[in-house]
């Protein structure tokens, strides 16, 4: 069965660095999304991106965040200046349509922000 | 955006027991799904149901789209289905999670 891979499973990072993590959707797939776990809490929005830009984002995607599509086959999210807040389970998601359609998840990257 | 309630919050099971958890959706959604978040954080998919009823083994899952609800039912629990489980929904593009079930199974 396709699946969603992403990259790395586990970062630890000092505050106030750059982190990317890296994403591969399934082939076929158009829309491209990550979405954010902070510790027991609910898996919140960030961003989706479709046709190579963004089409929807959050409150939480403030300027230090950043997508990119730097390739055809891999997905990134970028976060400039890390804050302790933002350790967190990092998931990518992709679909092959928007709205009625279902959406596969990667693994996770989980940020450690020291 | 909407809102997703998940009942109940937390459920202890001695294994061989049956469960019912549930989602109810403050809107409409067009694409609703149950995940399975393991020990190691994955989330697993479990049904892609935006209405009707699906069977996977001992997980089934009802929505009744029109009362903005969905069941998720676990026959014969087993300790590996303990973790937690969310549901969502999406009425256009960003998908909404509820706050989860979390499941124990205890042998």
């Amino acid at each position: 069965e396709p699946e969603v891979t992403q990259t790395p499973s586990h970062q630890v990072t000092q505050m106030g660095q750059e982190v990317i993590l890296r994403c591969v959707p399934i082939s076929n797939h158009l829309y491209f999304y990550w979405y954010r776990q902070i510790l027991g809490q609910k898996v919140e929005f960030l961003v989706s991106f479709y046709n190579n830009e963004i089409s929807e984002k959050s409150e939480i995607f403030d300027d230090q965040f950043s997508v990119e599509r730097p390739d055809g086959s891999n997905f990134t999210l970028k976060i400039r200046s890390t804050k302790l807040e933002d350790s967190a389970m990092y998931f990518c998601a992709s679909s092959v349509t928007s709205g009625a359609n279902v959406l596969t998840f990667g693994a996770g990257s989980r940020l450690t922000v020291l | 955006g909407i809102q997703v309630e998940q009942s109940p919050p937390d459920l202890i099971l001695q294994e061989g027991a049956n469960s019912t958890l549930r989602c109810n959706f403050s809107d409409s959604v067009n694409n609703l799904q149950w995940f399975h978040q393991n020990p190691w954080g994955q989330l697993i998919n479990l049904f892609y149901i935006p209405s009707g009823t699906k069977q996977n083994g001992r997980l089934s899952a009802t929505t009744v789209a029109t009362e903005r609800y969905s069941l998720l039912y676990i026959s014969s629990s087993q300790t590996t289905d303990s973790g937690v489980y969310f549901c969502a929904g999406r009425p256009g593009n960003q998908f909404y999670f509820g706050t989860g079930t979390s499941l124990t199974v205890i042998p």
